[in-house]
């Protein structure tokens, strides 16, 4: 069981939007910055957002990330099919001195 | 453009051991530190082991920890982890990445390496 708890999925029409959760702790979220990860099927993961709320050169402004405490969002407005993928949050632990990730979620686009 | 490229993944009986490369290209292999992570099959993304960019710190995951040894060679800019000990369990994709900034901002990854576990 990971230290970062993700709805193991999450849905939506072309065009809405919709919000991943992350939960962590103090040692983790609380303390340190909050990365997502999109992996689309059959494929390495890539990184989406970093440093809670920012984005790569490439990744559309739909995607967009943010943190409260020890929970962090990621949101993708105007949905699209390609977006159909497994999403991965990430947080150094200071307690234990690794890196967690989130269980997963994967989005399907109705 | 960053290019990572691992190898040396394959099958091996349990108790057997393994080492996996990671060819790095397109940016300062030196500069940056370096991860694994790995996938097993339809399961969700485990970090492995982290080094930083001059190799003399390392960081393991408690499922690895004492069995797997993560080295680097920045004259060759390659990225190494030794598994030993291996079990069932860590059968898996193995994927290395480059970290941004060492707080796990993991830019850039490889298309990965699949370890495969059994008798």
């Amino acid at each position: 069981q990971s230290l970062l708890t993700q709805p193991p999925s999450a849905s939506g029409a072309p065009g809405q939007r919709v919000t991943i959760s992350c939960s962590g702790s103090s040692s983790n979220i609380g303390d340190n910055i909050v990365n997502w990860y999109q992996q689309l099927p059959g494929t390495a993961p890539k990184l989406l957002i970093y440093t809670n709320d920012r984005r790569p050169s490439g990744v559309p402004d739909r995607f967009s990330g943010s943190k409260s405490g020890t929970s962090a969002s990621l949101a993708i407005s105007g949905l699209q099919s390609e977006d159909e993928a497994d999403y991965y949050c990430s947080a150094w632990d200071d307690t234990l001195n690794v890196l967690v990730f989130g269980g997963g979620t994967k989005l399907t686009v109705l | 453009e960053v290019l990572l490229l691992e190898s040396g993944g394959g099958l091996i009986q349990p108790g057997g051991s393994l080492r996996l490369s990671c060819a790095a290209s397109g940016f300062t292999f030196s500069n940056y530190p370096m991860n694994w992570v790995r996938q097993a099959p339809g399961k969700g993304l485990e970090w492995v082991s982290a080094i930083s960019g001059t190799g003399t710190n390392t960081y393991y995951a408690d499922t690895v920890k004492g069995r797997f040894t993560v080295a680097r060679d920045n004259s060759k800019n390659t990225l190494y982890l030794q598994m030993s000990s291996l079990r069932a369990e860590d059968t898996a994709i193995y994927y290395c990445a480059k970290d941004l900034a060492a707080g796990g901002i993991l830019d850039s990854w490889g298309q990965g390496t699949l370890v495969t576990v059994s008798s």
